[in-house]
């Protein structure tokens, strides 16, 4: 069976600073991996997602993420955050079937 | 283009009672989901509906949490009765295709359910 781990529960960064957040998956078959993003009070919607082709994959606000299939992850970066980063991180997989496991979430606190 | 709407945003019921949640997912969205968030924890799906037909239902605690999607447009979520452990975000998201490699999907705001 599929399964997410994200490493950490919280990540406190600095503004301006560089961030990773992690995401390892279990998974025996092909997997499409996705982060999504949960701003306070708001629903959650989609940073970058991997299907096929080029392991590095770009998302929205500065967002990128990494698949490697031989240490299982799909870690997330951005180079430099601001204080508007500050959200809950969700990373995702879905093996082609019906569903998709979500992990249980990376909190990013964004100090000035 | 609107987005999925959730309604109520909002919920506080006393435990046994019963609730119901609504979701309208974006025009032209085959599959629809519903899924719940307890505090401090991901999402879990409770059920997925392309059109109307129910294609994954395995977490959906069905003594008590009934679903259904009546035209294949919205949905609405009943919790009959409700307990302690059902206080949780329910969330609906709904995508546009139905086969081939998993589609975004795009979620509402959820509704945050208290039960005490």
């Amino acid at each position: 069976a599929q399964s997410v781990t994200q490493l950490d529960s919280q990540v406190p960064v600095f503004e301006e600073a560089p961030v990773e957040l992690r995401c390892n998956y279990s998974s025996s078959v092909s997997v499409y991996l996705f982060w999504y993003v949960q701003y306070p009070n708001q629903g959650l919607q989609l940073l970058l997602k991997y299907l096929s082709g080029s392991t590095l994959v770009k998302g929205i606000n500065g967002f990128e993420a990494e698949f490697n299939k031989s240490q299982t992850s799909f870690h997330l970066r951005k180079p430099s955050v601001h204080i508007s980063d500050t959200a809950e991180y969700f990373c995702a997989v879905n093996t082609g079937g019906f569903k998709t496991i979500f992990g249980a979430g990376t909190r990013l606190f964004v100090k000035a | 283009e609107a987005g999925v709407a959730q309604s109520p945003r909002y919920k506080i019921i006393e435990k046994r009672q019963s609730v119901a949640f609504w979701c309208n997912p974006i025009s032209g969205h085959a599959t629809l989901y519903w899924y719940q968030q307890i505090l401090g924890q991901g999402p879990k799906l409770l059920i997925q509906f392309q059109n109307n037909g129910v294609v994954d239902d395995s977490q959906l605690p069905k003594d008590r949490f009934s679903a259904e999607r009546l035209k294949g447009v919205d949905s609405t979520l009943k919790i009959q009765p409700a307990k302690l452990e059902d206080s949780a975000v329910y969330l609906c998201a709904s995508s546009l295709r139905t086969s081939g490699a998993p589609d975004t999907q795009y979620f509402g705001p959820g509704t945050r359910l208290t039960v005490l």
